[in-house]
């Protein structure tokens, strides 16, 4: 049972533009969420969070907001880099501290 | 300060073998978990160590076992490999306390025949 879910498998933004990754989960009971960027033949790397009592938090060009109602976080990334071409994957993290990950979106910004 | 590393990088074995995953976490984390990443799926939690201790498990067959040491380092072990095995590996460390922030090494590539 997919608990954490990202829909679409690939995005494709020119260089400049404006990214959005979404990511929907299931399960009311997860009180942290991250964004992780993974390259290839890399682990994936910690690239931004938010809790669960915030709606958006902000790192530079990488922006995350939450709707706790709809069960939905997104990631903004503006502007976009070549250099941001990865694999993003959203992750929710339960009280017991166990991750739970969506499946991953792969974005090429073109330059 | 080192990362996280693992091995072997690359791994093959054939259906009913048995196999050892190494993994030496980041300097001063004493936190490891595991987990698996199928072709086209996010990764899927094994379990965690802490202090040498089991301490949380995802949904995964007891054929999945685990150690930690007092160096902190950790082995995931799985019994009786099956061909849905095949998978990439990670292991990521953190503090037990920021387990939100963890590290992960890059993986290893098991391949079951």
């Amino acid at each position: 049972d997919q608990q954490v879910k990202q829909n679409s498998p690939s995005l494709s933004v020119q260089e400049g533009r404006i990214s959005i990754l979404n990511c929907d989960y299931t399960n009311s009971m997860f009180d942290y969420f991250l964004w992780y960027k993974k390259y290839p033949a890399e682990g994936p790397t910690f690239l931004i969070s938010i809790s669960s009592i915030k709606d958006k938090n902000e790192d530079g060009r990488f922006t995350v907001f939450l709707n706790k109602s709809a069960k939905h976080l997104s990631l903004h990334i503006v502007p976009s880099q070549p250099g941001d071409s990865a694999v993003y994957f959203c992750a929710a993290l339960n009280t017991g501290n166990q991750f739970y990950f969506g499946t991953g979106t792969s974005l090429t910004v073109i330059p | 300060e080192t990362g996280v590393t693992q091995s072997p990088t690359h791994l093959i074995k054939t259906r009913g073998q048995q196999v050892t995953l190494r993994c030496s976490s980041q300097s001063g984390h004493n936190t490891v978990s595991w987990y698996q990443q199928a072709l086209g799926q996010g990764p899927q939690f094994i379990f965690q160590y802490y202090r040498e201790e089991e301490n949380g498990r995802g949904n995964f067959p007891p054929r999945f076992s685990g150690l930690q040491f007092p160096n902190y380092s950790s082995e995931l072990n799985v019994n009786a490999l099956e061909l849905d095995d095949s998978a990439l590996y990670l292991c990521a460390s953190s503090l037990v306390d920021s387990t939100d922030t963890q590290y992960f090494g890059p993986g290893t590539r098991l391949t079951v025949l």
